[in-house]
């Protein structure tokens, strides 16, 4: 059963405007979240991390929120450029890294 | 510093053949895994290796074996080839566990006919 869902497939948002990519997850164990960002024909590559004593971890134009209680996290993505185009991985640590399906967001121009 | 290599980059079986995947790792790292990628399905692990010598199956192991007998490299190993098993296989590595970031490799896109 998935414990990490990303329940859009896809996102849209035009080039300047913020992306919002949200997950949510199932197992209150989960302690440390990270998202991957995967571009065609490439491996995923580390984008941003937060662990579960924080709500909230900036690195640049992306941030990461987490909501303990909800069990949900979101990727914001300010302002949201053409190259930021690709597929979005949430994942949750356990004894190995638990991937959600991903979201594919296109900026377009 | 190439990071996460695998080879090869394309590969088509047939039916029942086997074939092994390397993955080579230069940065010095304990961890190393092993994911598969489907459409729609996300990553899936199929095995890992905290160490040289030692394995450990993940989430969907079966008709897969592993070897690490080096620390820089992790085996994986398909004896007798289905079509279910068709997919991108992407290998990673971290320094440590689970919290500790994981490097991909570019991945290795298999086909079983």
């Amino acid at each position: 059963d998935q414990q990490v869902k990303q329940n859009s497939p896809s996102l849209s948002v035009q080039e300047g405007r913020i992306s919002i990519l949200n997950c949510d997850y199932t197992n209150s164990m989960f302690d440390y979240f990270l998202w991957y960002k995967k571009y065609p024909a490439e491996g995923p590559t580390f984008l941003i991390s937060i662990s579960s004593i924080k709500d909230k971890n900036e690195d640049g134009r992306f941030t990461v929120f987490l909501n303990k209680s909800a069990k949900h996290l979101s990727l914001h993505i300010v302002p949201s450029q053409p190259g930021d185009s690709a597929v979005y991985f949430c994942a949750a640590s356990g004894y190995a890294l638990n991937f959600g399906k991903g979201t594919s967001l296109l900026v377009t121009p | 510093n190439a990071g996460v290599t695998q080879t090869p980059k394309f590969r088509v079986l047939k039916t029942g053949q086997s074939m092994t995947l390397l993955c080579a790792q230069d940065m010095n790292h304990e961890y190393m895994y092993w994911y598969r990628q489907d459409p729609g399905m996300g990553l899936r692990l199929i095995h890992y290796s905290v160490g040289e010598g030692t394995t450990a199956k993940g989430e969907v192991p079966d008709g897969y074996n592993v070897s690490r007998l080096k620390k820089q490299n992790f085996l994986l190993g398909l004896e007798s080839a289905a079509p279910s098993q068709t997919s991108v296989y992407f290998c990673a590595s971290s320094l440590a566990g689970s919290t500790d970031t994981q490097y991909f490799g570019p991945g290795t896109r298999l086909t079983v006919l």
